[in-house]
């Protein structure tokens, strides 16, 4: 059972522009939703975290947009460059504890 | 300051031989926590710390893992009779308690024959 499911797996943007990456969890006891950034062989860096108190975060060029009637929640990268080609995973848990990752986006940000 | 390292970084067995997986969280961490990444997957949660007790195991695919910690120090993930399967790269985490932020190591990327 897939309980955060990610989309699209691979998305290419040019420099510059907006890159979105959406996530739609089934548990409605998750209260924390954090997503991580990973380049090749590197573990998965922490960007950018929301609770469901909030519908929007921004940090820097990160926003995350969070939907709690409908379970879903979205990257947005604004003026993407290609130093953000990466793999993007969502995650969820409750209470920050047990994380349950989405499956990944890998980001192509072209010069 | 160092963030968690893991070791070895790559390791390559035989089938049915045993693995032992090492990881060293930040200093003062209390939590500790092992992932599992398969090939183009999300990570998979396999067990969780407090300080050297492990209150929650139910991501441990099977008897044959199991993992142990010393103090608030030094985990070790072991892999009996390893299977093909068992190929992966396995992640460990670290937060200064239970509810903040967790931060991953490189992992070991960890072949079976």
């Amino acid at each position: 059972q897939q309980q955060v499911k990610q989309s699209p797996q691979s998305l290419i943007v040019q420099k510059g522009g907006i890159s979105i990456i959406n996530c739609a969890y089934e548990n409605t006891a998750f209260d924390y939703f954090p997503w991580y950034q990973q380049f090749p062989g590197k573990g998965p860096a922490l960007l950018i975290a929301i609770r469901p108190d909030v519908s929007e975060k921004k940090e820097g060029r990160f926003t995350i947009s969070f939907n709690k009637s409908a379970k879903q929640f979205s990257l947005h990268i604004m003026d993407s460059q290609p130093g953000d080609s990466a793999t993007y995973f969502c995650a969820a848990s409750k209470s920050n504890y047990k994380l349950t990752f989405g499956k990944g986006t890998l980001l192509t940000v072209n010069p | 300051g160092a963030g968690v390292s893991q070791s070895p970084s790559n390791k390559v067995t035989e089938k049915g031989k045993d693995v032992e997986l090492r990881c060293d969280p930040i200093s003062g961490h209390t939590a500790l926590y092992w992932y599992r990444q398969r090939l183009g997957q999300g990570l998979e949660f396999l067990i969780y710390f407090q300080g050297n007790s492990a209150p929650d195991k139910s991501g441990l695919p099977s008897d044959r893992f199991s993992a142990e910690r010393t103090g608030e120090s030094v985990s070790t993930l072991t892999i009996q009779r390893t299977q093909q399967e068992d190929s992966a790269v396995y992640l460990c985490a670290s937060s200064h308690d239970r509810d903040q932020p967790q931060h991953f190591g490189d992992g070991t990327r960890l072949s079976i024959l």
